[in-house]
């Protein structure tokens, strides 16, 4: 079975400071990986993925991902943070060529961003 | 676009009372999902449906049960609720053409006293 770490339950930045939230994973077989989001009081958000292809993936709000095989790591990163960043953020991993395959979600990092 | 609905979104309920969690989904999506969040633990599988008709069991299956009995609803039932079923509750669909990509609801969060 797949699993899935993150080592930061809570990350504090400043605003327009650069932050990564690290993920790892555990798998062996071949895996999608995602980035959710979770805004204050709502439902989670899929953020980005990777399925296959080009290993750096990119959101539409300047988050994004690498996905390194040989560290076993998605982690997420973006260059200069908002207040509207604040969140918490999940990696979630899945086994790759299998149909509605399940979901593996880490326990999921709160991101807070100091004014 | 409703997308996921979930009802209620807040509940108190007395131990040993049981609780319906309502899902209806706009999407058409084949497969269903129902997650628990606690603190610390993230979301955590409790049950699943593929498709109309079918379900199965997730991570933390024991004292809940589903239904599918159309492709729009998948309610959770708790029919004699303890403590620590006191969570946070995520319904949440997909297609399994887009691998991943769930779609949630806003969530019910059940205090169990």
């Amino acid at each position: 079975a797949q699993s899935v770490t993150q080592l930061d339950s809570q990350v504090p930045v400043f605003e327009e400071a650069p932050v990564e939230l690290r993920c790892n994973y555990s798998s062996s077989v071949s895996v999608y990986l995602f980035w959710y989001v979770q805004y204050p009081n709502q439902g989670l958000q899929l953020l980005l993925k990777y399925l296959s292809g080009s290993t750096l993936v990119e959101s539409i709000n300047g988050f994004e991902a690498e996905f390194n095989k040989s560290q076993t790591s998605f982690h997420l990163r973006k260059p200069s943070v908002h207040i509207s960043d604040t969140a918490e953020y999940f990696c979630a991993v899945s086994r790759s060529n299998f149909g509605n395959e399940k979901l593996t979600f880490g326990t999921g990092t709160r991101l807070t961003i100091i004014p | 676009t409703a997308g996921i609905t979930q009802a209620p979104t807040s509940q108190i309920l007395a131990a040993g009372r049981s609780m319906t969690l309502r899902c209806t989904q706009d999407m058409r999506h084949n497969a269903m999902y129902w997650y628990r969040q606690d603190l610390g633990l993230g979301l955590r599988l409790i049950h699943y449906s593929n498709t109309a008709g079918t379900t199965g069991k997730g991570e933390v299956p024991d004292g809940y049960s589903v239904s599918r009995a159309n492709t729009d609803d998948f309610p959770l039932t708790l029919a004699s609720a303890v403590p620590s079923q006191t969570s946070v509750y995520f319904c949440a669909s997909s297609e399994a053409s887009l691998a991943g990509e769930l779609f949630f609801g806003e969530g019910s969060r059940l205090t169990v006293l």
